[in-house]
This record gives C-alpha cells, structure tokens and sequence, in this order.
C-alpha cells in the first residue's frame, strides 16, 4: 500500500524557518517525481514544487521561488521542503504527491504549517 | 499563473447527473492533454479520480468522466451518491517553468 507521511510542520513566526519531511513507502520512490501542494485554511489548492526522480529538475511556483529549497533522498525514501523567510500568507496545509505522469497520483494527508506571531 | 475556473458549486439529487467545468487557456487546458481531477472530502487530502482527461485510476467507480475541448475541460459524475458530495479540483500541466496549476474548486452538493 502506498503510504506518504508528511511531517514536520508547526508554529513558525513571519521570518523564520521549517522543514518539512514526507517519508514514503511501498512504492519504488526513486521512479516517482514528487510534488509538493499547499491548501491555505478555507481555500483552493496550489502547486508549490516539484522534483525529478533523480533531482535533476526541480521547479517552483513564483509564490516561493528564492524562499523554499525543495530536495529528496532516494536512499532514505525522503522527500524534503526547507522553507524560509516564512509569511502570513506561507499558512497552509502542506502536501506531497507522487506523481506517475502529469499528475498527482498519492497524497499524504498533510501537515499544517502556520505563520503567525 | 491563473488558476482555472470552475464553478463555485453545483448540485443534484441522488442518481442525477453533474458536470464541472474547468476553464484555462491555450497555454495549459488546451495545450495539453494532460489535465486531471481530484475528489477532497472535509478534512481529508485530495484523491485522484481522473487524469489525462479522461481515464480513471483504478479503484475510482466509472460514474466518473473526464473530457475536454477547446480551453475547457469538463467532469462528470453519473448516478450521483451521498458519498460524491465533497470539493472537485481540475489541474492541468502548464509546461515547463510553471509546470502545474489548479483550478479554483467546485463543491459538490447532493441534495
């Protein structure tokens, strides 16, 4: 069963920083790309990141270029997203995917990440 | 990069039929066939139920199609349940650079 557990979120103040972890199993994770999606309490959702099976290529929404630094270990079936310069706006349920094609295939169930003072 | 438009919401009674529609433009929904569909229930995570336009994962019931023409692509659940009310986001590959974006959402209301 495919299993994806986000974790490391929490209360952060605007400025700062926090890493997010998504362990993943019982897929081959070092096939898959991977995604990271935000979901801002009562709102839609927003692709963020992106990572090649290989970390070859990586992209980013212009909402977090230059502040996230999304990364994996194939070897540790881990996906990572170091977020700094955190803002308001920054308040979201973070998720990560898999993704087969262009798409999101597998979602954790998320880990909520909120910017306040 | 514009999210898509969907309607805010839409409804109908059990076993009826409802259609969301999901509206880009040249640069992603009809530039590619490669826009999905996901099904997120109250404080659960998103689910896939359709990609490529329009083929279903296994496991997701064939009430559910995905379609697409022009800039606009199109959802719709056949036989409606109790258990299809929930919100439904399109997403569709915009290229490279930006490479994903989402649609607004649609709850889904079964009356």
């Amino acid at each position: 069963e495919v299993q994806l557990v986000e974790s490391g979120g929490g209360l952060v103040q605007p400025g700062g920083s926090l890493r997010l972890s998504c362990a993943a199993s019982g897929f081959t994770f070092s096939s898959y790309s991977m995604n990271w999606v935000r979901q801002a309490p009562g709102k839609g959702l927003e692709w963020i990141s992106y990572i090649s099976s290989s970390s070859s290529t990586i992209y980013y929404a212009d909402s977090v270029k230059g502040r996230f630094t999304i990364s994996r270990d194939n070897a540790k079936n881990s996906l990572y997203l170091q977020m700094n310069s955190l803002r308001a706006e920054d308040t979201a349920v973070y998720y990560c995917a898999s993704a087969t094609s262009y798409d999101f295939d597998y979602w954790g169930q998320g880990t909520l990440v909120t910017v306040s003072s | 990069q514009s999210a898509l438009t969907q309607p805010p919401s839409a409804s109908g009674s059990p076993g009826q039929s409802v259609t969301i529609s999901c509206t880009g433009t040249s640069s992603d929904v009809g530039g590619y066939n490669y826009v999905s569909w996901y099904q997120q229930h109250p404080g659960k995570a998103p689910k896939l139920m359709i990609y490529e336009v329009s083929k279903r994962p296994s496991g997701v019931p064939d009430r559910f199609s995905g379609s697409k023409s022009g800039n606009t692509a199109s959802l719709t659940v056949s036989g409606l349940q109790a258990e299809d009310e929930a919100d439904y986001y399109c997403s569709s590959y915009a290229g490279s650079n930006n490479p994903y974006v989402f649609g607004t959402g649609t709850k889904v209301t079964v009356l």
